[in-house]
């Protein structure tokens, strides 16, 4: 398996515009995660899916800020209207019982 | 609430001397307990994980931990460090095996030639 796939692995946008984040979970797994690192706050989940439902999205900052899971194989973070704090890497994980494995990461730029 | 607490922002030791990083959680009950390691510009990997069972856990690595409940806590070691040991290294804890994972801060290790 390829294991987690993000897309695309760099951003750069000007605020206002809407981004969208993709993830590619490894197959089988279950559970999917989308989390946020800065410097400032550290590694924060926003939202994680289990079989395809979104089951806790409390860590969502604002109404800018969705996620979907259409199917087993594929999740979006949408960010609409980006702003400069957005700024940061956006992980996506999957797990199955055991462990969540991380994508590498997609390094958004809002200027 | 369940959390993480890693002390230690930084940690700077010499190569091949022994490293221990600290990480406390505070949970009700007995959490999933996890530790990862990221180097510059990756995502994260999976260093090793305790669930139940003996409470040293072998990982990846060289790497090993110790559940102390007494302590509430699960610090990572190895006992001779390399160069490419330098990374970030974060502890996690999970209600299960498969619901949502929180993380500490993360510890920054310096490795001196």
């Amino acid at each position: 398996d390829a294991g987690v796939i993000q897309s695309p692995r760099h951003e750069v946008t000007e605020m206002g515009q809407e981004v969208t984040l993709r993830c590619k979970p490894i197959s089988g797994h279950n559970s999917l995660f989308w989390y946020r690192q800065t410097m400032m706050r550290g590694l924060e989940l926003l939202i994680y899916f289990n079989n395809n439902v979104p089951i806790d999205d409390s860590g969502m900052p604002e109404d800018r800020f969705s996620a979907k899971m259409p199917n087993a194989s594929f999740s979006t973070l949408k960010i609409q209207p980006s702003e400069p704090r957005d700024s940061a890497v956006y992980f996506c994980a999957s797990s199955s019982p055991g462990a969540a494995f991380f994508g590498q990461g997609t390094r958004l730029t809002v200027v | 609430a369940q959390s993480v607490t890693q002390p230690d922002i930084h940690i700077t030791v010499s190569e091949g001397a022994s490293l221990e990083l600290r990480c406390n959680y505070s949970y009700g009950a007995t959490p999933y307990l996890f530790w990862y390691v990221q180097s510059p510009g990756q995502g994260l990997q999976l260093l090793l994980k305790y669930f139940s069972g003996d409470t040293l856990v072998q990982g990846i690595k060289g790497f090993e931990a110790e559940f102390k409940r007494s302590q509430s806590s699960f610090n990572l070691r190895k006992p001779s460090v390399h160069w490419s040991d330098a990374a970030e290294y974060f502890c996690a804890v999970g209600p299960n095996r498969d619901d949502k994972i929180i993380f500490g801060k993360g510890t920054r290790l310096h490795i001196l030639p």
